[in-house]
């Protein structure tokens, strides 16, 4: 079992639909991390949170370290949304992280 | 600052051959990363750098893979020799504490 699980693997939207992507972590985390990848794309941070909840325009991310687990959610989303979303942990004191194996979002007009 | 740059951006090399791939962090971090990224098994740690020193290589696939840091501003990632297992996008990131910024990465092609 990863220590890392996302869900799901694969969505697909509308435009304007609110999108929640979750992650959950089985091992004590410092810090969540969400990063976001354009196909072909490079790999962009979009939050790192290590409690309660963060928001970017359109993007919010909140954290249960209770129960080990973070969501995504995208309100009013728009096909430039389209991505892979990837869920990651650093663990201890460490800086390494460990990803979950992504969410593949494709959002259409 | 330009961020994180990495060269080149795209290799295709024969079976057999030495891939040296780049890596320049951003000024005044001190950690370095190498991941490796393919359909199959998503993004893997290979090794990572804090403060020129290889802390945790255990994602180094086999003796065929090296990295060096010589300075805080430089970085490479061997391969030698190369098989076509090997293709993948290569990442490189940089942090200063635990937000990592990534390089656009090195898309290998061993033929």
């Amino acid at each position: 079992k990863n220590e890392v699980e996302q869900s799901p693997q694969n969505l697909t939207a509308q435009e304007e639909e609110f999108i929640t992507i979750n992650c959950s972590y089985s091992v004590g985390i410092s810090a969540l991390h969400w990063l976001q990848q354009h196909p072909g794309g490079g790999i962009v941070s979009l939050f790192m949170l290590s409690s309660g909840k963060k928001k970017h325009g359109r993007l919010i991310a909140t954290i249960n370290i209770q129960e080990k687990h973070s969501s995504l959610h995208i309100t009013a989303s728009h096909p430039r949304d389209s991505a892979v979303y990837i869920c990651a942990v650093n663990t201890g004191t460490a800086s390494k992280l460990t990803f979950g194996t992504g969410t593949r979002l494709q959002v259409t007009l | 600052d330009a961020g994180v740059i990495q060269s080149p951006r795209h290799e295709v090399t024969e079976m057999g051959q030495e891939v040296t791939l780049r890596c320049k962090p951003i000024s005044g971090h001190n950690s370095l990363f190498w991941y490796r990224q393919t359909m199959m098994r998503g993004l893997e740690l290979l090794i990572y750098f804090n403060n020129n020193v290889p802390i945790d290589d255990s994602g180094m696939p086999e003796d065929r893979f090296s990295a060096k840091m010589p300075n805080a501003s430089f970085s490479t990632l061997k391969i030698q020799p190369s098989e076509p297992r090997d293709s993948a996008v290569y990442f490189c990131a940089s942090s200063y504490w635990y937000e990592q910024y990534f390089g656009p990465g090195t898309r290998l092609t061993v033929t």
